[in-house]
């Protein structure tokens, strides 16, 4: 089976840094996504993973090690725009289907 | 840019009517998914169909159906609707596997079932 967990809500400070953890379980992983979804919108695309290691794009940074099951989404330099809904998604390669499944999600509210 | 445009951002229907969520994209992807995303679920994945007339369930499939009579178009069916049901529904296309599969949503499609 497939369990994907991320805490549910996060609170950070505009212009601190805040790191959000992801863990997952799959039979056949293949990759990992994060997105970003600001309220009433569709999720957007921020980053992949599926090599270990620290990806930087910008303020985001995204961390893979896939013998922990684990990954992270840093964000630096928060800015109030930040806030919105990060979901983790794994590509999950099992019984011959290639899909993407979603974590819950973390709310993030930056405070000014 | 591509673009994932869904028929319809807000509907209203009564229990036990047919549903039909349309959903088109424009860049030629081969993938196309259903999703639903409701508060405390996030989203699950109901079908997805990787190439014209083929379809795949997904985690949640009961309920519904789908059909991909064309490569641009991607349809989901409540053949009979029901309140649990009422729900955010959302669609995406990407490109081969090939690729990194990063999706691509339409805007989504707000059901209200009564």
């Amino acid at each position: 089976g497939q369990n994907i967990d991320q805490p549910t809500e996060m609170t950070a400070t505009e212009g601190a840094i805040v790191q959000i953890n992801c863990t997952y379980q799959t039979s056949g992983f293949n990759g990992l996504f994060w997105y970003q979804q600001h309220a009433g919108e569709a999720p957007t695309f921020l980053s992949y993973n599926v090599l270990d290691g620290l990806e930087e794009k910008g303020r985001f940074s995204s961390f893979l090690s896939r013998s922990k099951g684990y990954s992270y989404l840093l964000l630096k330099e928060l800015q109030m725009k930040d806030s919105a809904s990060y979901l983790c998604a794994v590509r999950d390669w099992a019984n011959r289907d290639d899909k993407i499944i979603f974590g819950k999600g973390t709310r993030l509210h930056i405070l000014p | 840019d591509v673009k994932v445009t869904q028929s319809s951002r807000y509907l209203v229907k009564r229990t036990g009517e047919k549903v039909f969520l349309e959903c088109v994209q424009d860049m030629d992807h081969e993938n196309m998914f259903w999703y639903r995303q409701d508060p405390g679920l996030g989203l699950r994945l109901i079908y997805f169909s990787y190439d014209v007339k083929m379809k795949e369930k997904g985690d949640i499939p009961e309920g519904y159906s789908v059909s991909r009579e064309k490569k641009e178009r991607f349809s989901l069916i409540l053949e009979s609707a029901s309140t649990n049901q009422t729900s955010m529904y959302l669609c995406a296309s990407s490109l081969e596997w090939i690729n990194t599969g990063e999706l691509f949503f339409g805007e989504g499609s707000r059901l209200t079932v009564l």
